[in-house]
């Protein structure tokens, strides 16, 4: 597609109940990256794959948080057993390389609330 | 430890004056240094970057950044400021170790009044 589109655009979901966020990067991006941003913050880098492998996770805050890109290309970020901490803006970014002259695109986000 | 910082939350100016959000960083090794803007409810869009070269770095929508070694700045400038350019602006380095991660600032809130 022309951008990386994220699905939903909001989330609210209950606390406790389980979530999937979804990315669809541009076409033939084999990088892909995700973000939280929480209320007055800069984002938080969460977990990169190069294809379909997760090439570094350690930004996922805890076992609850799970991403999968099975077929290198579309990606769900997963939370279970939500927590009202986990209310943030979940941003995702795709790349074509992923040396610095490579630009990110991201994506709209999708803000989730947990209550 | 790769990391920026952006001192100042809030920055106001008045359409047709001059705009600067300012940004320092901590680097190990060469800085490769972003800029991004993000308006309401919306993601992230790049401006500019500086990988090397010239330390002035012209960017999109009509912005600048001066890349400051001795100051370890890189504040982004634009010469006359619209109403339009009213967003959240982010400062953000990529980590040399692992050139995939950004390091964001905080962000400062821009408001341009007419």
């Amino acid at each position: 597609g022309a951008g990386v589109s994220q699905t939903p655009s909001n989330k609210v979901t209950e606390k406790g109940k389980y979530v999937e966020l979804r990315c669809d990067p541009i076409s033939g991006h084999t990088a892909l990256y995700w973000y939280r941003q929480s209320l007055g913050q800069g984002p938080e880098f969460l977990i990169y794959f190069q294809g379909t492998g997760a090439a570094d996770d350690s930004g996922l805050p805890n076992d609850r948080f799970f991403a999968v890109r099975p077929e290198g290309s579309v990606s769900t970020l997963k939370i279970q057993r939500t927590e009202r901490g986990d209310s943030a803006m979940y941003l995702c970014a795709s790349s074509y390389r992923t040396e610095p002259l490579s630009d990110y695109t991201f994506g709209s986000g999708t803000r989730l609330t947990v209550v | 430890a790769q990391s920026v910082a952006q001192p100042e939350d809030q920055v106001n100016v008045a359409e047709g004056n001059p705009l600067t959000v300012k940004c320092t960083y901590s680097v190990s090794g060469n800085p490769y240094l972003f800029w991004y803007v993000q308006y309401p409810n919306r993601g992230l869009q790049f401006l500019l970057k500086y990988i090397t070269g010239d330390n002035l770095v012209k960017g999109s929508y009509g912005f600048e950044a001066e890349f400051n070694k001795s100051q370890t700045s890189f504040h982004l400038k634009k010469p006359s400021a619209l109403v339009s350019d009213s967003a959240l602006y982010f400062c953000a380095v990529r980590d040399f170790a692992n050139d995939y991660k950004l390091s964001f600032g905080a962000g400062t809130t821009v408001t341009v009044r007419a």
